[in-house]
């Protein structure tokens, strides 16, 4: 019963290359979302993603940061062209499509980027 | 939008003794108020949660109190161990599955044994 999988768990990038996040949500969920964590802070929600839609994209910078759902495969967050300031745990989190649903998530063990 | 807040930022009791970590929020729909732990370098965990049609809901030590007409909810950890020494979040939503959490800044909390 495998939980969120996120990976790379790691990931180093120099300022102006490209990070890429991947997250597959808990089996039967079709709801993703995607937080940022920067060091000793609350996580900030990004993006909520059902399969192939984005619904709420109201946290995400205006530019360089990206989010798809693709129908098949993982969820994937895309920073562009990535600066100092990028450097943070991402963390995706899923839940179940439930009539009246509970709005409960599933975290995953977040991807930590450090941009040199 | 909705807004959380969340004190003490830090906190330290002696082993056996209870903590409480206290959270405000100001969107009066919202009615989902999970709790969620983080351990060093890992993910949030959820430990109890409530909704709005609930005054308190306890699960062995963790028990959480909310108060709907003063917008605030409460953490209480009884006969704290070491093992509970970790990051806490409170946060709120609409509750409805595709409904957003809103987090607070977290409690640092460290069980001294």
């Amino acid at each position: 019963n495998a939980g969120v999988m996120q990976n790379p768990r790691h990931l180093v990038r120099r300022r102006g290359q490209e990070a890429r996040l991947r997250c597959s949500p808990m089996k039967g969920h079709s709801h993703v979302y995607w937080y940022r964590q920067l060091p000793e802070e609350g996580l900030k929600f990004m993006v909520y993603l059902q399969k192939e839609n984005i619904i709420d994209e109201s946290g995400m910078p205006k530019e360089r940061f990206s989010a798809e759902f693709p129908k098949e495969g993982p969820s994937i967050l895309r920073i562009q062209q990535v600066v100092r300031g990028d450097s943070a745990a991402y963390f995706c989190a899923s839940s179940p499509l439930l009539a009246g649903g509970t709005g409960e998530l599933f975290f995953g063990e977040g991807s930590r980027l450090t941009v040199l | 939008g909705e807004n959380v807040e969340q004190h003490p930022s830090t906190l330290s009791v002696q082993e056996g003794d209870s903590a409480v970590i206290k959270c405000t929020y100001s969107d009066s729909a919202s009615n989902y108020f999970p709790w969620y732990k983080q351990e060093l370098g890992k993910g949030p965990q959820l430990i109890i949660d409530i909704r709005s049609n609930v005054g308190e809901k306890k699960d062995q030590r963790i028990a959480v109190t909310l108060n709907k007409t003063a917008k605030h909810f409460s953490l209480h950890i009884t006969e704290t161990q070491p093992e509970d020494s970790a990051v806490y979040f409170c946060a709120a939503s609409r509750g409805a599955a595709g409904n957003k959490l809103t987090f607070g800044g977290g409690t640092r909390v460290l069980v001294k044994p």
